[in-house]
This record gives structure tokens, C-alpha cells and sequence, in this order.
């Protein structure tokens, strides 16, 4: 079965400052994992994705992440945060790239930024 | 880009009756969709997977007759809560399986908030 933590809740930068969101996940077979961001009462926005190829993954705002298999993580990152960051932040793995593909989603992280 | 609507986006119930949530994609057309609750402060938690024409398959624990789903057509999905209750007040949220970059991506819905009382 596959699942997926992430260490911290609650997040808070300073604006300018280097956002860290970590995400470990457990899978059997090789993963697709996925990074996705919430807005208060919106659906979920896709930030980037893994599936197979280069590690190193960018996304869209400035995010990228980093696929390492060998420590089961994928981890979010971003140089620079900006007020606009302030959100709750999903990660989450399944096992194949298909129509039909589950989604299973960590607790999530929610990020606060500080002026 | 892939656009998914949900309406409404917010509905109050009195306790015993049905509500119909529609889930749409504007833009394509989707074969697959799926139906997520989420409860406040916590992680989404798939319900079913709505394959169009055909019955949806639910997750473990998830009660078929009172969470009716419906994917007549290949915009249209459709989430019916009936005999609600108050402990059913969530928010829903569906998405659309559509293919991207050799794979699959899941489009999100904006979610529709229910209140029971």
C-alpha cells in the first residue's frame, strides 16, 4: 500500500526566505508523486510532478522538488517566498500514471509567510 | 488549461433531505472522475472513482446508497448525499483524470461546501 507524510503542519517564513516542505512517501512499486496547493475554500491547483526521468523536478511559482529514492522523499522547495506562498500545501503518490490513477494524499503542510 | 466546476459552491440542508452536487469539465472531456471529502484542517479522502457509463467504484468504508454517484456523460458527474445528516457536512471536492506528458493528471474542482443542520 502506498502513503505519504509530511513532516509539519504549520510552516511559517519570512518573506524572501527559503520555503522547505518535506514529504516522504511509502510505495511498493515505483511512485508518481505530486505536489498540489490549496487555496481557503478552493479545489487543489497541480504545482509539479514526478513520474519517471530527471529527479529534479520545476514547477510552476518558482517551486521545484526533488525525487530521492534512495531516502523515499520528495521534498518541495522554493528559493524565495512571497506572501502569494501562503497556502496549504499537499503532497501525494500513486502507484501508476493511468486515467484511473488514486491519489493518496498526505495531511498537509499549511505554509504562512511573514511580511 | 483544463477547467473543472463544481456547483454549488456552497449548500445548506436540513437534515433528512438529498442534495445533488454537479461536477463539469468546461473544456474536455473525461472518462474518469473522482470524488474527494475533505474535513476542516485535514487531507482529502478519496470516496469513488466515477468512470462514465458505467457504476462508480467506492472506497472502503464509503456507504453506496447514501453517497450516490452518477457519471452519465463524459462532462457530467454527479454526487448525490441523501438522507443527509450533520455529520456529512464536508467539503466536497471531484476532480478529472485527463492525459499530460505521457501520463495522467487530476484537474481539481473549486469544491462545493455542505452544511447539514
Amino acid at each position: 500500500a502506498q502513503s505519504v507524510t509530511q513532516l509539519g503542519s504549520h510552516v511559517s517564513v519570512s518573506e524572501g526566505a527559503l520555503v522547505l516542505l518535506r514529504c516522504n512517501y511509502s510505495s511498493s512499486v515505483p511512485p508518481y508523486l505530486f505536489w498540489y496547493v490549496q487555496y481557503p475554500n478552493q479545489g487543489l491547483q497541480l504545482l509539479l510532478k514526478y513520474t519517471t526521468g530527471a529527479t529534479l523536478v520545476k514547477g510552476i511559482n518558482g517551486f521545484e522538488a526533488e525525487f530521492k529514492k534512495s531516502e523515499t522523499s520528495f521534498h518541495l522547495t522554493k528559493p524565495s517566498a512571497h506572501m502569494s506562498d501562503a497556502a496549504e500545501y499537499f503532497c501525494a503518490v500513486s502507484v501508476d500514471g493511468g486515467a484511473t490513477n488514486k491519489l493518496i494524499f498526505g495531511t498537509g503542510t499549511l505554509l504562512a509567510v511573514q511580511p | 488549461g483544463a477547467v473543472v466546476s463544481q456547483h454549488p459552491s456552497w449548500v445548506i440542508c436540513k437534515s433528512g433531505t438529498s442534495v445533488k452536487i454537479e461536477c463539469r469539465s468546461l473544456d474536455f472531456q473525461a472518462t474518469t472522475m473522482f470524488w474527494y471529502r475533505q474535513f476542516p484542517k485535514q487531507s482529502l479522502m478519496l470516496m469513488a472513482t466515477s468512470n462514465e457509463g458505467s457504476k462508480a467504484t467506492y472506497e472502503q468504508g464509503v456507504e453506496k446508497d447514501k453517497f450516490l454517484i452518477n457519471h452519465a456523460s463524459l462532462t457530467l458527474s454527479t454526487l448525490t448525499v441523501t438522507s443527509a445528516h450533520p455529520e456529512d457536512s464536508s467539503f466536497y471536492i471531484c476532480s478529472a483524470s485527463i492525459p499530460a506528458g505521457g501520463s495522467y493528471e487530476q484537474y481539481f474542482g473549486p469544491g462545493t461546501r455542505l452544511t447539514v443542520t
